[in-house]
């Protein structure tokens, strides 16, 4: 079956640092989404992109943040300078379509920023 | 404003038991889909169920089964003859349908506990 892979799975960096989330989304999705979960807390929306372009961000999507699709199959989430606060799980999605279909999330990476 | 409310911070349960979910949200869209993904202890994401706002027939797929009301807003969902493998936060989830690039908004989760 079909699914979205992330690496690393688990990331630690010093706080400042730039780091590069990565993302394989399902090859014939269109759809991409980041999503954070910071511990014991809800899952939040951080972006959608669709077409080479970001389709809608939330507040937290900040200028430290920045994604791309730099080849036909990877998605990526830079945070140009890490903060503590970006400590959380990152889940990757993508959908085939748009809102009217599920989306599926790869197994998450762990950042850790000390 | 769109928004998911899981009242039920936690429940646990002994194996065997039924268990319901509940789940009430806030949206102006009158067309919308609802969700219902399952994160184990492992943590990844795993999808359960989409609904969309035009159908509130309820849905039964094995143990599991969903009450979607629009009349309360509400999209519940039980787990009969709960298994310890049910053990998971149960994160409801709303998307808008126009123009809003298919972001999901999740409610705080449901952490089920599920004891022999």
């Amino acid at each position: 079956e079909p699914e979205v892979t992330q690496t690393p799975s688990h990331q630690v960096t010093q706080m400042g640092q730039e780091v590069i989330l990565r993302c394989v989304p399902i090859s014939n999705h269109l759809y991409f989404y980041w999503y954070r979960q910071i511990l014991g807390q809800k899952v939040e929306f951080l972006v959608s992109f669709y077409n080479n372009e970001i389709s809608e961000k939330s507040e937290i999507f900040d200028d430290q943040f920045s994604v791309e699709r730099p080849d036909g199959s990877n998605f990526t989430l830079k945070i140009r300078s890490t903060k503590l606060e970006d400590s959380a799980m990152y889940f990757c999605a993508s959908s085939v379509a748009d809102e009217s279909t599920e989306a599926f999330f790869g197994q998450g990476t762990r950042l850790t920023v000390v | 404003a769109q928004k998911v409310t899981q009242a039920q911070t936690e429940i646990s349960v002994v194996e065997k038991e039924d268990v319901t979910l509940d789940c009430v949200y806030e949206t102006r869209d009158t067309t919308y889909y609802l969700f219902w993904y399952k994160q184990p202890p492992s943590g990844e994401l795993v999808f359960l169920i989409r609904r969309n706002s035009f159908d509130e027939q309820n849905e039964i797929s094995g143990r599991y089964s969903w009450n979607f009301q629009k009349s309360t807003s509400s999209f519940n969902f039980t787990i009969t003859a709960s298994q310890v493998v049910d053990s998971a936060v149960y994160f409801c989830a709303l998307s808008g349908y126009y123009n809003q690039g298919g972001k999901l908004i999740f409610g705080q989760g449901t952490e089920l506990s599920v004891k022999p």
